[in-house]
């Protein structure tokens, strides 16, 4: 069966572009989560999407993240004006569902970043 | 907001020794606690979780135990492998929000 999708795998791009990141959960999957992950560090919580409910952007780092997850399913998580901070794998995963946190979380296998 | 610490952040083995990796959480509330294993170049993969009304879990070489009065929870590998070399992460959640991760632990079994 299918697992969580990201695209693309890896994205370079020059220091004040804008990025676009994909998500493609799990069939009925309703809970998609962001994270951000720099080099050997933990995973960093991003945003949080839950069925139809407004979205939990709380993690976001800065007005230059923002997120959408049109139908219920696809997501895209847009870098305005990227930083060479912003430089990391950016994971997505999603939860059958929802309820917070409490339900496992399948992991895509994320989009390396790098900001020249 | 919920902290989860990690130790050790590395820890080297001999094949067939048992590892153990040790994690503590600061929101009383939490109550659910997964362990993720991620290799290189990959996303991380649920391999166990616990709920806080048990406080012992077990599946083949892989245990979890929890201490809600202690607030801490581990991760027992027996019989180890060098295909368990990888990072493993720990995480807690109270529910209302998305996981909390500890920082990882770099585990390398030696053949």
């Amino acid at each position: 069966g299918a697992g969580v999708s990201q695209s693309p795998s890896n994205k370079v791009t020059e220091k004040g572009k804008d990025v676009e990141l994909r998500c493609d959960p799990i069939s009925g999957h309703t809970a998609l989560y962001w994270y951000r992950q720099s080099l050997g560090q933990g995973l960093e919580f991003l945003i949080y999407f839950q069925g139809n409910s407004a979205p939990d952007k709380s993690g976001l780092p800065s007005d230059r993240f923002s997120a959408e997850r049109t139908g219920g399913s696809v997501s895209t998580l847009t870098i305005q004006r990227t930083q060479q901070e912003d430089s990391a794998v950016y994971l997505c995963a999603s939860s059958p569902m929802s309820g917070g946190g409490n339900q496992p979380q399948h992991f895509g296998d994320g989009t390396r970043l790098s900001i020249l | 907001g919920e902290n989860v610490e990690q130790h050790p952040s590395t820890l080297s083995v001999q094949e067939g020794d048992s590892a153990v990796i040790k994690c503590t959480y600061s929101d009383s509330a939490s109550n659910y606690f997964p362990w993720y294993k991620q290799e290189l170049g990959k996303g991380p993969q649920l391999i166990i979780d616990i709920r806080s009304n048990v406080g012992e879990k077990k599946d083949q070489r892989i245990a979890v135990t929890l201490n809600k009065t202690a607030k801490h929870f581990s991760l027992h590998i027996t019989e180890t492998q060098p295909e368990d070399s990888a990072v493993y992460f720990c995480a807690a959640s109270t529910g209302r929000r998305a996981l909390t991760f500890g920082s990882g632990t770099r585990l390398q079994v030696q053949p």
